[in-house]
């Protein structure tokens, strides 16, 4: 069974503080089919990142994505408060798309 | 702009069956993929089935097989969900989305419905 692992399962920092998000897969994920989403409480998942490392439209560069093979990265350089919440990453790997279980980023 | 609109909420008996619309606006829905995924009370998001809409060709998560039928519309640019057997464990709320992907084969998902509360109660 394909499964993603997100660590660590919160996350608790200061505004301007970087924040480093890990997504591992238990097989090998092509970086074409690495997503990441933003979840606030009460609204829709936001897309962030796709393709590992793409930034969406209208997203800040302070998000970026990196990694290749089974480990996956999202790195906010700089906390703004809008950014405290969850985040999913997910793969579109055969016929197994997957979602992460989520980190919660919240305030210290 | 690009709008994907669903109905609020549905409510069914236990063995039920529901069916969700997702209507598009904005885009041909023809011309992008469309995914379904549902997120029960205070859970992650559990991806459902995508459903490749100028091929006519799905697939759906595992769990999911047997009970799931994703299906499109043309005419009116609609996207349904049919999930069939339905089981309090069901309760969700049910989110359309749509899929792209780039000249480079990355794929992303980048507009999401309101989503729509589905109950599964006696």
């Amino acid at each position: 069974e394909f499964v993603l692992t997100q660590s660590p399962g919160t996350l608790s920092l200061s505004p301007g503080e970087r924040a480093t998000l890990s997504c591992r897969a238990s097989e090998s994920v092509s970086s074409s089919y690495l997503a990441w989403y933003q979840q606030k409480a009460g609204q829709i998942p936001r897309l962030l990142i796709y393709g590992t490392s793409s930034r969406a439209t209208g997203i800040p560069d302070r998000f970026s994505g990196s990694g290749s093979g089974t480990d996956f990265t999202l790195t906010i350089t700089r906390l703004e408060p809008e950014d405290f919440a969850v985040y999913y990453c997910q793969q579109f790997g055969d016929s197994r798309w997957t979602f992460g279980p989520g980190t919660k980023v919240e305030i210290k | 702009q690009v709008q994907l609109v669903q109905p609020g909420a549905e409510v069914k008996k236990p063995g039920a069956s529901v069916r969700v619309s997702c209507e598009a606006s904005g885009y041909t829905l023809s011309d992008y993929g469309l995914t379904w995924v549902r997120q029960g009370p205070g859970q992650g998001l559990e991806w459902v089935g995508w459903i490749n809409t100028y091929l006519g060709t799905t697939d759906y998560a595992q769990d999911l097989k047997g009970r799931v039928t994703l299906t499109t519309e043309a005419s009116t640019n609609t996207a349904y969900m049919d999930l069939r057997s339905l089981r309090s464990n069901d309760t969700a709320v049910y989110y359309c989305a749509r899929v792209f992907w780039d000249d480079l084969g990355n794929y992303g998902v980048d507009y999401w419905g309101q989503g729509t509360l589905v109950t599964v109660s006696s």
